[in-house]
């Protein structure tokens, strides 16, 4: 069973970067396929990036391409999504969540999110 | 990438069934059986209901179930209970190896 914890609630200036962590247990890192997913408040789910295991590469969404950067340190299973140039639209909760590709496709495991306000 | 598009919401009264599309296009639903659904409660992370089209993961209730034709998916809930009263999502994967999400429904159950 993977569980997927979270970096607490952050908030940030106009201008700021801001990097949450997703932590993993109950399997490693290198056997997921991690992706980023985020909620602004009262919105739907909007699809960040993650990592594609055909390519091997980290694919962003268009809209966040240049601003958001994902990254994994595998000695620690945890995952790192940072943010940059932030605006109040970007006040939301982000997930990580893994992408189940093996065997279909879905996001078969969800962290906790991360309230992240952006706010002068 | 287009969002994929659902009803903004839906309702139903307890024990009746309701069904929500999601409709996309050739570059996604259409074009994979990889649509999943989630329900979301407030403040809480999304729950996978449906994966592959119509696969239940264990431990999901088989009052819900999914189909599709084309380029619209659809989940039905049948015998609505209270706690069905969520958002749901529907995903896709794509021809650009990513997924899109649907833009949610809120059930209400009357």
């Amino acid at each position: 069973q993977v569980q997927l914890v979270q970096s607490g609630a952050e908030v940030k200036k106009p201008g700021a970067s801001v990097k949450v962590s997703c932590k993993v247990s109950g399997y490693t890192l290198t056997e997921l396929s991690m992706h980023w997913v985020r909620q602004a408040p009262g919105k739907g789910l909007e699809w960040m990036g993650g990592f594609d295991p055909e390519d091997g590469e980290t694919i962003y969404a268009q809209k966040f391409q240049g601003r958001v950067t994902m990254t994994e340190d595998t000695s620690t299973d945890t995952a790192y999504m940072e943010l940059s140039s932030l605006r109040s639209e970007d006040t939301a909760v982000y997930y990580c969540a893994t992408i189940q590709w093996l065997a279909g496709y879905y996001f078969d495991y969800w962290g906790q999110g991360t309230l992240v306000t952006v706010s002068s | 990438q287009s969002a994929l598009t659902q009803p903004a919401s839906v309702s139903g009264s307890p024990g009746q069934s309701i069904t929500i599309s999601c409709t996309g296009t050739s570059s996604d639903v259409g074009a994979y059986n990889y649509v999943s659904w989630y329900q979301q409660h407030p403040g809480k992370a999304p729950k996978l209901l449906i994966y592959d089209v119509s696969t239940r993961p264990s431990g999901v209730s088989n009052r819900f179930s999914g189909s599709k034709s084309g380029n619209t998916a659809s989940l039905t809930i049948s015998g609505l209970q209270a706690e069905d009263e969520a958002d749901y999502y529907c995903t896709s994967y794509t021809t650009s190896s990513t997924p899109v999400f649907g833009g949610g429904t809120k059930l209400t159950v009357l």
